[in-house]
């Protein structure tokens, strides 16, 4: 089946510590995106890219990091130096950079501070 | 800012009743969204509207869009259980290359 796969599930991370999301798609979309969602509100755009190679700051890209070596793959890195990382964070895909088309998205990551 | 704002925050109400969630946005739109999110998972599209558009259906679902009054709503008829999620608005504002997604209506639909 096609989709969207975000691992792990649930992740720690430790006081000064880099932790990377991973994203893959097999959709053939060319088009992916990262939201950081907090409890009880809706999302907020990261980072997006229409296009290997490429990508633009969301609204919140402050404290991370991302990279777009392969079509499939999008991951998030979230550096130490973004003070509040504790939220769900959810991958989603494009089939072209339009905003008229739906948004395929994973299941996310939890992301917690030990 | 919040392009979209949903209203209400929370509604609860019996299986099989009817269930209507508002969206209002501030600026002109392309199209707008309705996603659903069941806890703890990502969101799932359901239905897009595009600014031309008043009203769309989909199986148990309606969509209107108001654009004089820049606000959309989503009705879901016969309601069932498994209908008992958060639902979101999404807006393309003219020119922005993203979506912007409302805070959501968490909807339980009890039995």
């Amino acid at each position: 089946d096609g989709g969207i796969t975000q691992s792990p599930k649930y992740l720690f991370r430790k006081e000064g510590q880099n932790v990377t999301l991973s994203c893959e798609q097999n959709l053939n979309h060319d088009a992916m995106y990262w939201y950081r969602q907090d409890p009880g509100q809706g999302l907020r755009l990261i980072y997006y890219s229409q296009i290997v190679n490429d990508f633009q700051k969301g609204d919140i890209a402050e404290g991370y990091s991302v990279s777009r070596e392969k079509k499939e793959s999008f991951p998030l890195t979230v550096t130490s130096a973004q003070k509040n990382p504790t939220a769900f964070y959810l991958c989603a895909s494009t089939l072209g950079a339009g905003m008229d088309q739906p948004q395929h998205f994973g299941d996310g990551t939890r992301l917690s501070i030990l | 800012s919040q392009q979209g704002e949903e209203d209400p925050q929370a509604l609860s109400i019996q299986e099989g009743e009817n269930a209507t969630m508002n969206c209002s946005y501030k600026t002109s739109i392309n199209n707008l969204q309705w996603y659903r999110q069941n806890s703890g998972r990502g969101l799932v599209h359901l239905i897009l509207i595009r600014s031309n558009e008043r009203e769309k259906h989909s199986g148990r679902l309606r969509v209107t869009l108001d654009t004089s009054k820049k606000s959309s709503s989503l009705l879901i008829t016969a309601s069932r259980a498994a209908d008992t999620a958060s639902y979101f608005c999404a807006t393309d504002a003219w020119g922005a290359q993203k979506l912007v997604f409302g805070q959501g209506t968490r909807l339980t639909i009890n039995p």
